[in-house]
């Protein structure tokens, strides 16, 4: 049982726009900033956004990520077959002193 | 290019040791945070330990707690994980990873390692 909520599972069809969320309490998203990754298959994970809503270089802006109170939400907009991943977020715990991440979702694209 | 990478991995019995290194290439450890995570093909990210730049803050998920230890050589830019006691359970893909954007603890994992498998079996 993850700290973080995530739902196991979205689907949405190419070119239109999907959104994962992320659950936690006031000692991880509520105190910290919330990360998200990408995951393909048979590969390492990949940052797609931090400190809540910035993009690292290169992480084109049809992903966006922003929090509130204690939740958070990456948003998927212009989906591609290629996007199809597994997508997880994570934030430090102050409460627990440990690094949380959600169960993951998996992206289906239709 | 940021890069990182791990080594050390292999198959262990139950009760048995094994360290992990992870190596930086191109770039310096100093001044950066690192975490070791985890994660059994099939399943999700499990969190394993944390260590600050300066080593002042070390932290452990409780399921290793006691039996592994983070450490790092910044003179070698390389990262440590040694792994006592192992159990069936501590098999997984072992991925270092730096806290590369952000300031806090948990922000901006980036860049992560191609992970190197741990297997422990008897």
């Amino acid at each position: 049982q993850s700290v973080l909520t995530q739902p196991p599972s979205v689907s949405a069809a190419p070119g239109q726009k999907v959104t994962i969320s992320c659950s936690g309490g006031p000692s991880n998203i509520g105190s910290h900033s919330i990360s998200w990754y990408l995951q393909l298959p048979g590969t390492a994970p990949k940052l797609l956004t931090y400190d809540d809503d910035k993009r690292p270089p290169g992480i084109p802006d049809r992903f966006s990520g922003s929090k509130s109170g204690t939740s958070a939400t990456l948003a998927i907009t212009g989906l591609q077959t290629g996007d199809e991943a597994d997508y997880y977020c994570g934030a430090w715990d102050n409460s627990l002193d440990v690094m949380v991440f959600g169960g993951g979702t998996k992206l289906t694209v239709l | 290019q940021v890069q990182l990478v791990e080594s050390g991995g292999g198959v262990v019995q139950p009760g048995n040791s094994l360290r992990l290194s992870c190596a930086g290439s191109r770039y310096s450890f100093t001044g950066y945070a690192f975490h070791w995570v985890r994660q059994t093909p099939g399943k999700g990210l499990e969190w394993v330990a944390f260590i600050s730049h300066d080593e002042n803050h070390l932290s452990y998920a409780d399921s290793v707690r006691g039996r592994f230890t983070i450490s790092r050589d910044d003179s070698e830019n390389t990262l440590y994980l040694q792994m006592n006691s192992l159990r069936t359970e501590d098999t997984a893909i072992y991925y270092c990873t730096r806290v590369g954007f952000g300031v806090d603890l948990g922000s901006g994992f980036h860049p992560w390692g191609r992970g190197t498998l741990v297997t422990v079996s008897s």
